[in-house]
């Protein structure tokens, strides 16, 4: 089946403790992109990658790292994260970089709470 | 700066009508929208898009209209059935130069009332 997927789907954990969100699909998609989804602002992008080794940063990249040693994924890691991190993230991947007419399918969510 | 926006965060309709749901955005180069749909707990699914270069889509029981002189999109749904209860996105899907960004509203939340 195709698919996003993302572990964990929910994690508790305390300021400061690095953590790792990974992300993989299996579609052979060059673009991946990552978003946080907060109450009344919608989804923002954090970070992108158009292909392997390259990334970017989105609307809040502030506070989190991502890589792309691989195309099937895309981990976000937050290297000492913060309560103001709390929040839904979604992992999303699309066909093709360079042409804009394309559907991104997103992954099933990941619930962080940073205490 | 650019913003893409909804105009109604609620939407409560009865099973068996129509819905229509719209949203205004800012940025008069952007040239590709697209509607999401989110149910509890999941990631946003692809429901229909729309290219600047058209008025008017069909999917099945859905509908995107485009209204380019007054920047405002509108998605309807005919005869709302439960399971179309949502939040529902409009995105702005914008070649960026080096790939694909979408800007996303913040979301109407329909409820289908019984």
């Amino acid at each position: 089946e195709a698919q996003v997927t993302q572990n964990p789907r929910y994690l508790i954990t305390v300021t400061g403790k690095k953590l790792t969100v990974t992300c993989s699909q299996n579609m052979n998609h060059e673009y991946m992109s990552w978003y946080r989804q907060d109450p009344g602002l919608g989804l923002r992008q954090i970070y992108y990658s158009m292909n392997v080794e390259v990334t970017d940063k989105g609307d809040v990249p502030e506070g989190y790292k991502v890589s792309r040693k691989e195309k099937r994924n895309f981990p976000l890691i937050l290297e000492s994260p913060s309560p103001n991190q709390t929040s839904l993230y979604f992992c999303a991947s699309s066909p093709r970089q360079g042409v804009s007419y394309n559907e991104q399918f997103f992954g099933p969510g990941t619930r962080l709470t940073v205490l | 700066g650019e913003s893409v926006g909804l105009h109604l965060p609620t939407l409560s309709v009865q099973e068996g009508d129509n819905s229509i749901i719209n949203c205004a955005y800012s940025n008069s180069a952007s040239d590709y929208f697209i509607w999401y749909k989110q149910e509890s707990g999941k990631g946003p699914q692809f429901i229909i898009d729309i290219r600047s270069n058209m008025d008017k889509r069909q999917g099945q029981r859905v509908t995107v209209l485009l209204n380019k002189t007054v920047k405002h999109l509108s998605l309807q749904i005919a005869a709302t059935q439960p399971g179309d209860s949502a939040v529902y996105f409009c995105a702005e899907n914008g070649f960026t130069g080096g790939g694909n960004k979408l800007t996303f509203g913040t979301g109407t939340q329909l409820k289908v009332e019984l």
